[in-house]
């Protein structure tokens, strides 16, 4: 299994950036995908995007219109999410987790413990 | 997209009772559908994958079938701890999506 550890809670104001963190550790960081779920408020999970950090490639959510930005770190096995032009529609739980091996695209496995983003004036 | 399709969007039964949730996807999506569960306020966890393959260390008593576009998850005798939201979630080809979510809780 992979341990994920994301940073913490961020509060931004609307049209700002933000950028959460994912450190992994437990397995061969090049060796699995990442991707990004996200949650408002009492509501459901969101497919946001994810990362193959071998590859470096990403896929995104076209709802995100070129808003979302993922990196990888190899060195320091962290991925970071980085979402601009903040709206109040983006406070939401961010949560990143691991995909599944053996695929072009999987289910996801692991997941960390999620970041708390607020957008608010 | 694909588009998927949770029922029902909430659900009461007492323990013991067979519990089924049926997710639809929009299109064929073979066998590319994962189940979570998320109690309140923690993370989601993996459930079954592939359809109907359960996540090692997950109970016996949760079940997964279907293929296409019909899948349905049961829990065989319903626990208190199995209070919780369910989704589904289709992986066959981007961008991969969830079902809306069931609501479980106990009568």
């Amino acid at each position: 299994h992979v341990q994920l550890e994301q940073s913490g809670a961020e509060v931004k104001k609307p049209g700002s950036s933000v950028k959460v963190s994912c450190k992994t550790s437990g397995e061969t960081f090049n060796t699995y995908n990442i991707a990004w779920v996200r949650q408002a408020p009492g509501q459901g999970l969101e497919w946001m995007g994810r990362i193959s950090p071998v590859h470096e490639i990403s896929n995104f959510a076209q709802s995100f219109g070129g808003r979302l930005t993922l990196t990888a770190d190899t060195h320091t096995s962290t991925i970071f999410l980085e979402l601009n032009s903040l709206r109040s529609e983006d406070t939401a739980m961010y949560f990143c987790a691991t995909e599944g091996k053996g695929r072009f695209l999987q289910f996801l496995h692991d997941w960390g413990q999620g970041t708390l983003v607020t957008v608010s004036s | 997209d694909i588009q998927m399709t949770q029922s029902p969007s909430s659900l009461s039964a007492s323990v013991g009772d067979r519990v089924t949730i049926t997710c639809q996807a929009s299109q064929d999506i073979s066998k590319f559908l994962s189940w979570y569960q998320q109690r309140p306020g923690r993370v989601p966890k993996l459930l079954i994958y592939d359809a109907s393959n359960l996540e090692t260390g997950v109970p016996s008593r949760f079940s997964g079938s279907g293929s296409g576009t019909h899948f349905t998850l049961t829990i065989s005798s319903l626990q208190p701890e199995d209070v919780a939201t369910y989704y589904c979630h289709h992986y066959d080809h981007l961008p991969p999506a969830f079902g809306q979510g069931t609501k479980l809780v106990i009568k």
